[in-house]
């Protein structure tokens, strides 16, 4: 079975400043897939951003990029120019063989103004 | 538009009663799961169904029950075994090959009992 953990509960980060929050995951796998989620106080799951394990290159999606290290299992977030709109719950997820998708326990970003 | 419908977004549940969550896609995705969300706390998978007419436990599945006899529906009933129902689920679905695009979620339903 897959455990994916993030050791960060609680980050904040000034507007238009830098975030990154960890995520590090174990799998006996060797293809997978990664993801993001955001959960805005809608309570909405909003997918942010993916990650194929077989690809070497680093997913990007404007202001949100990942830096993922299969060898050490860990697949990191950063939010580059942080906005008011990106305070939110976020969770890594893994995604497995089965199509089965475990989640982290989650890391709450406040972004002050 | 496609999506995951939910209903109701707001639930209330006395002591003793069963209570049925209701959750309908439209995206022609043959995979579908309930999760169970506590305060400031990650998803825990209830059920799944891979397929119509079978389904899975997940890791919390004592105290809920779910059908799939239609592709396009996956209620969940919590029922009275369930000593501690209060929380939000989450429905979501997804093509069931792993594909790129991961899960689909809806918005939910939170549940109280009073």
């Amino acid at each position: 079975a897959q455990t994916v953990t993030q050791s960060q509960p609680e980050m904040s980060v000034q507007e238009a400043e830098t975030v990154t929050l960890s995520c590090t995951y174990d799998t006996s796998e060797n293809n997978y897939y990664l993801f993001w989620y955001k959960q805005p106080p809608s309570r909405q799951m909003i997918l942010v951003i993916r990650q194929e394990a077989y690809k070497q290159q680093n997913a990007t999606e404007n202001r949100f990029s990942v830096n993922f290290q299969k060898a050490a299992k860990s697949f990191s977030l950063k939010i580059s120019d942080s906005q008011l709109g990106d305070t939110a719950m976020y969770f890594c997820a893994f995604l497995n063989a089965g199509n089965m998708l475990t989640f982290g326990g989650g890391t709450r970003l406040m972004v002050k103004p | 538009d496609g999506g995951i419908t939910q209903s109701p977004k707001y639930l209330f549940r006395k002591e003793g009663q069963n209570v049925t969550l209701s959750c309908e896609q439209n995206l022609n995705h043959d995979a579908m799961y309930w999760y169970r969300q506590d305060p400031g706390q990650g998803l825990r998978l209830i059920y799944y169904s891979q397929i119509v007419n079978d389904f899975q436990k997940g890791d919390i599945a004592e105290g809920y029950s779910v059908s799939r006899e239609k592709k396009e529906s996956f209620p969940l009933t919590v029922t009275s075994a369930q000593k501690n129902p209060t929380a939000f689920y989450l429905c979501a679905s997804s093509i069931g090959d792993r594909g790129p695009s991961g899960y689909t979620f809806g918005s939910g339903t939170r549940l109280t009992v009073v």
